[in-house]
């Protein structure tokens, strides 16, 4: 069974330029999340999908960050425009149920603004 | 709202035991977790404790003390493996996780 999987993993883009990562979580997961971690800091969560729909958003640092999950299947994350600030690691994790114990993470998107 | 602390670095030698702190405030609880994360990788789920106790998994024990809102993930027989950030996590009201800011465990020879 394939994990959770997201893409880019790596993206260096100026600022002001559009971001948008990708994430497939596992095959059947209603959960969705995406997280984030700046360097040396704490992984923080951004916002969290049930199906498609959003039942999470509290993390979102800006009207600069939009997410999507149509269709309830794969979610994307769009940062534009993009600032400095922004770089960091985007993580995505899935998890089947609401009250399961496990939460898969992805390995990542890095981005970098410069 | 939710807040953790837990060390920010903590150093051992193979083949000791470290035991790695967490105390929490949360508005409700719903679990602690602990997960790793070696650099450059994606945090990897090692334990969760949802009721007061020890759970053990190989090398790896997890204890919860909710009345002390305390925990603690405890490394046996370290390895240079074992390297990586650590970190505890309580569930929010949502079933998403809030993370504590990690501690950065190195193992030395």
């Amino acid at each position: 069974e394939a994990g959770v999987t997201q893409f880019p993993s790596h993206s260096v883009i100026e600022k002001g330029q559009t971001v948008t990562l990708r994430c497939d979580p596992i095959s059947g997961h209603d959960n969705l999340y995406w997280y984030r971690r700046v360097m040396g800091k704490e992984i923080k969560f951004l916002l969290h999908f049930v199906k498609e729909s959003k039942q999470d958003e509290s993390g979102m640092p800006n009207n600069r960050f939009l997410a999507e999950r149509t269709g309830g299947t794969y979610s994307t994350l769009k940062v534009q425009p993009a600032e400095l600030e922004d770089s960091g690691v985007y993580f995505c994790a899935s998890r089947k149920g609401r009250w399961g114990n496990t939460i898969y993470f992805g390995e990542g998107s890095w981005l970098t603004v410069v | 709202g939710q807040s953790l602390e837990q060390p920010s670095e903590v150093t051992a030698v193979e083949g000791a035991i470290v035991q790695i702190n967490c105390t929490y405030q949360t508005s409700g609880f719903y679990g602690l977790s602990w997960y790793q994360q070696h650099d450059g990788g994606a945090p990897t789920f090692l334990s969760y404790n949802a009721l007061d106790g020890l759970e053990e998994t190989g090398r790896f024990s997890s204890f919860l003390s909710r009345s002390d809102s305390y925990g603690y993930l405890l490394l046996q027989e370290l390895q240079m493996k074992d390297s990586a950030s650590y970190f505890c996590a309580v569930r929010g009201s949502q079933g998403n996780l809030i993370f504590g800011k990690g501690t950065k465990l190195s193992v030395k020879p």
